[in-house]
């Protein structure tokens, strides 16, 4: 079935400091990718959908400048947190489509602390 | 009103009993929903999507109620591995972008 990759599963950054995630499909193209975020016990979050050689729409509330997601190929999109504070420690997952599937897959999440 | 929505539990299920739980969605033109299963600290997983005449997988058995605008979740016959939370995901359709909405999942813990 299909995969996606996501990169790295768990990361520990200092604030103020940057931290990019990577988020790859490795069986097929996916034109959007979605970005979502998931604090302790509530629901995932829709960041952001980018699509292939365009800009991510973000949703109301989150800061493009701060998330800045590029997605330059059919088979990869990376969200990169700017300037990180610890109330950005959550767990980031991506998630993609393909065209063969009715459902959606996911990334294995990455789990981001800032100290 | 929320998008989705679920009660978060827990649900203690003794093993080898049935459980079963509900969601509700606001958006009336919503067109496709799904279980997923997501383990602690983990990504979530296809389950099984919901159809309109409903389907069933094994044990587990999904109803869609679109007058009500809620679906269900049945397991039958609850085995150990079956605890984790169970996200109902909506698809809010073309007036909301095709986007997903996630409830806050039914977490289940079954006991031995």
């Amino acid at each position: 079935g299909a995969v996606v990759s996501q990169h790295p599963s768990r990361v520990i950054c200092k604030s103020g400091t940057s931290v990019k995630i990577e988020c790859r499909s490795l069986d097929f193209q996916a034109t959007t990718m979605f970005w979502y975020r998931q604090f302790p016990k509530q629901s995932l979050m829709l960041m952001a959908t980018s699509n292939e050689g365009s800009k991510a729409t973000y949703e109301q509330g989150v800061e493009k400048d701060k998330f800045l997601i590029n997605h330059a190929s059919l088979t990869l999109s990376t969200l990169t947190v700017t300037s990180a504070h610890p109330e950005d420690s959550s767990f980031y997952i991506c998630s993609a489509r393909d065209k063969g599937n009715y459902g959606y897959t996911f990334g294995s999440g990455t789990r981001l602390t800032v100290v | 009103r929320k998008e989705v929505e679920q009660d978060p539990g827990p649900f203690n299920v003794p093993e080898g009993a049935t459980v079963a739980f509900n969601c509700t969605y606001s958006n009336s033109a919503s067109q496709s929903f799904f279980w997923y299963r997501q383990d602690c600290r983990k990504e979530p997983k296809l389950l099984m999507s919901v159809y309109s005449s409903g389907n069933e997988d094994g044990r587990f058995t999904a109803q869609l109620n679109r007058a009500s605008q809620y679906i269900s979740l049945l397991i039958r016959d609850s085995k150990l591995s079956d605890s984790a939370t169970y996200l109902c995901v909506v698809n809010m359709g073309k007036s909301g972008n095709n986007r997903l909405a996630f409830g806050k999942g039914n977490q289940v813990v079954v006991i031995p």
